[in-house]
């Protein structure tokens, strides 16, 4: 089973600070997704991340997939409070099409 | 493109009655659709996954004759919660998958909100 860890669980920031979410894994995944989830609906997709070392950039997200592909990073600049969300990442393992989603990191960004 | 929608939005029912959501992929066909549930300020956990014209896959603990699952078309995918519980009560959310390769992409719909009383 693979499980994917994120931290902190939950981060409550001043607008125009940054910050950083986690994602741990101790397992290998072919690709890794972001998602970002508002109360009451269904989670979008950010990011798919599927190279060792991958840095992908959208706006003021900065995403990184590990070197080993076990781990990853979501670095925002300058929040804003329409960031404020649920942020949930996503592993899907091998050839295997089922995601393991992390246990979710809460923002809120205080305006 | 690729958009999901889910039937109802949110449904209350009394225990021990059967309650059926919908998944659409309105604008692609979905070999593959997969269902999730979610408990407040939690994660999404798969249920199962399930595949048109074929029976569903559960996850391990996931109990298939009361969750019932059926793949009908390549744009429909639905979800029976037999005899409902209180317990039952959550965020059910369903994802349809675009493309055949490894990096394919879920698209999620919007969840239902189940309540028993």
């Amino acid at each position: 089973t693979q499980l994917l860890e994120q931290s902190p669980q939950f981060l409550s920031i001043q607008e125009g600070e940054n910050l950083t979410v986690y994602c741990n894994s101790s397992s290998v995944f072919s690709s890794l997704q972001w998602y970002r989830q508002e109360p009451g609906e269904g989670p979008v997709l950010l990011v798919t991340v599927v190279t060792g070392g991958e840095v992908k950039k959208l706006k003021r997200l900065t995403f990184q997939f590990g070197d080993a592909r076990k781990d990853s990073s979501l670095h925002i600049t300058a929040a804003q409070p329409g960031d404020t969300g649920l942020y949930l990442c996503a592993g899907a393992a091998g050839s295997a099409r089922q995601l393991t989603f992390g246990s979710g990191t809460q923002l809120t960004v205080l305006p | 493109g690729a958009v999901v929608s889910q039937h109802p939005s949110w449904v209350i029912c009394k225990s021990g009655t059967s309650v059926k959501i919908e998944c659409r992929s309105l604008d692609f066909q979905a070999t593959t659709m997969f269902w999730y549930r979610q408990f407040p300020k939690q994660s999404l956990m798969l249920m199962a996954t399930s595949n048109e014209g074929s029976k569903a896959t559960y996850e391990q603990g996931v109990e298939k004759d009361k969750f019932l699952i059926n793949h009908a078309s390549l744009t429909l995918s639905t979800l029976t919660v037999t005899s409902a519980h209180p317990e039952d009560s959550s965020f059910y959310i369903c994802s349809a998958e675009s493309g055949t390769g490894f990096t394919d992409t879920q698209y999620f719909g919007p969840g239902t909100r189940l309540t028993v009383l």
